[in-house]
């Protein structure tokens, strides 16, 4: 079975620019989580949605990160404009019913680098 | 602030060398906590998921307990193998939310 599948892998990219990172939960799951990996704060989350439906995302970092779900099977995270502290891990989630007591699986993250 | 800590921060054993380590995380509100374990450019791998105060949980050579009263779970490795090496992470959720705070792991190095 295919897992959660994230794109791009790496992105370069110059401060200024958008950048659109791209996820596809496995399927029939309907929670979807946004997290980022940084040296300095670990693993934080952005936000979640519940069947489509965004949540929580008190965790967004500021108006610049914006994240959409238009259907069961895919999500974007959004930095417009991106900045060097930006760079960072993003990885894309899913379960099945939210995380309560239920296994979350991962993508294998995006590295973006913002020079 | 939920703060969830793991200690130690970093660890190097030898193989075959058996090995724990903690995590802490707030006593009150509990739901449940998952253990994670994460190679560099794969994706987190969860280990185990842990509900109840008590739970003991195995997967093989590692193995984690749970103490919700006093706000601890334990991970285990019995004989450490290279293979072993990763960042283990834990991640707690507070009741009636959906989110999960992760501490910043434990990397561990296993020496052949």
């Amino acid at each position: 079975d295919a897992g959660v599948i994230q794109s791009p892998r790496h992105e370069v990219t110059e401060m200024g620019q958008e950048v659109t990172l791209r996820c596809k939960p496995i399927s029939g799951h309907n929670s979807l989580f946004w997290y980022r990996q940084t040296m300095m704060r670990g693993l934080e989350l952005l936000i979640y949605f519940n069947n489509n439906v965004p949540i929580d995302d008190s965790g967004m970092p500021e108006d610049r990160f914006s994240a959409k779900m238009p259907n069961a099977s895919f999500s974007t995270l959004k930095i417009q404009p991106s900045e060097p502290r930006d760079s960072a891990v993003y990885f894309c989630a899913s379960s099945l019913q939210g995380s309560l007591g239920n296994t979350i699986y991962f993508g294998e993250g995006s590295w973006l680098t913002v020079v | 602030i939920l703060n969830v800590e793991q200690s130690p921060q970093s660890l190097h054993v030898q193989e075959g060398d058996s090995t724990n380590f903690t995590c802490s995380f707030p006593s009150s509100n509990f739901y449940a906590l998952h253990w994670y374990r994460w190679e560099t450019a794969k994706s987190p791998e969860a280990l185990f998921v842990m509900t109840l105060n008590g739970d003991e949980k195995k997967k093989g050579r590692i193995s984690a307990t749970l103490n919700t009263k006093e706000g601890y779970s334990y991970l285990y490795i019995k004989g450490s193998q290279p293979e072993d090496s990763a960042t283990y992470l834990c991640a707690f959720i507070k009741y009636n939310t959906d989110k999960l705070i992760f501490g910043t792991g434990t990397r561990l190095q296993v020496f052949p």
